[in-house]
């Protein structure tokens, strides 16, 4: 069975400081999603990386996908109130069109 | 292109009765997946449609069904309600292919509360 564990699983911050997210599993994925959800509405997807290795960045946001592409990352520099939220990450099995989701990183970013 | 859709956004149902979600995806998609969330146990897969066809199940019990139209639209049913199916019910939609760039797109939710 693919897992995807998230860490930490809850994280409180002050405005501008910098956190990161990780996403790990025993499993290779062919792909893995980032979304973050606020309260209420559905998760919107922020990134999707493919290539082990690869660095996408999203203004504050960068996602890295590992080398064996079997966990993530997400960096926020500078957190704002804004990036309040919960954060999910979602593993494609390799060859499959199946979705794995991350246990979540709900995020609080106090001004 | 507009995103997925969901209706009804709110629903207060009583224990006993059933409910009927609704979900159109974004115009090409032809897969739906549904998922239940819930502060204890995050975001859990019901089942997808692709193709009018159920392609994949999750972990739940009978009284979950759902179906897909041929306009890719779907429906989700939940019969019999009970206290613990309160939830965030969410549906999400793909092209479905098995490829890296497979993305789903979720749509709103819809807040089911049962009392």
């Amino acid at each position: 069975t693919q897992l995807l564990e998230q860490s930490p699983q809850f994280l409180s911050i002050q405005e501008g400081e910098n956190l990161t997210v990780y996403c790990n599993s025993s499993s290779v994925f062919s792909s893995l999603q980032w979304y973050r959800q606020e309260p209420g509405e559905g998760p919107v997807l922020l990134v999707t990386v493919v290539t082990g290795g690869e660095v996408k960045k999203l203004k504050r946001l960068t996602f890295q996908f590992g080398d064996a592409r079997k966990d993530s990352s997400l960096h926020i520099t500078a957190a704002q109130p804004g990036d309040t939220g919960l954060y999910l990450c979602a593993g494609v099995g390799s060859g499959t069109y199946k979705y794995i989701f991350g246990t979540g990183t709900r995020l609080k970013v106090l001004a | 292109k507009a995103g997925v859709t969901q209706t009804p956004r709110y629903l207060i149902k009583t224990r006993g009765q059933q409910v009927t979600l609704s979900c159109s995806p974004i115009s090409g998609h032809r897969s739906v997946s549904w998922y239940q969330q819930t502060p204890g146990q995050g975001l859990q897969f019901l089942f997808e449609y692709f193709s009018e066809t159920q392609r994949n199940k999750g972990n739940f019990p009978g009284r979950f069904s759902g179906r897909q139209f041929s306009n890719s639209r779907s429906e989700m049913n939940v019969s019999t309600l009970e206290l613990g199916d309160s939830a965030l019910y969410l549906c999400a939609s793909s092209t479905g292919q098995p490829s890296s760039y497979n993305e789903q797109f979720f749509g709103p939710g819809t807040r089911l509360t049962v009392l």
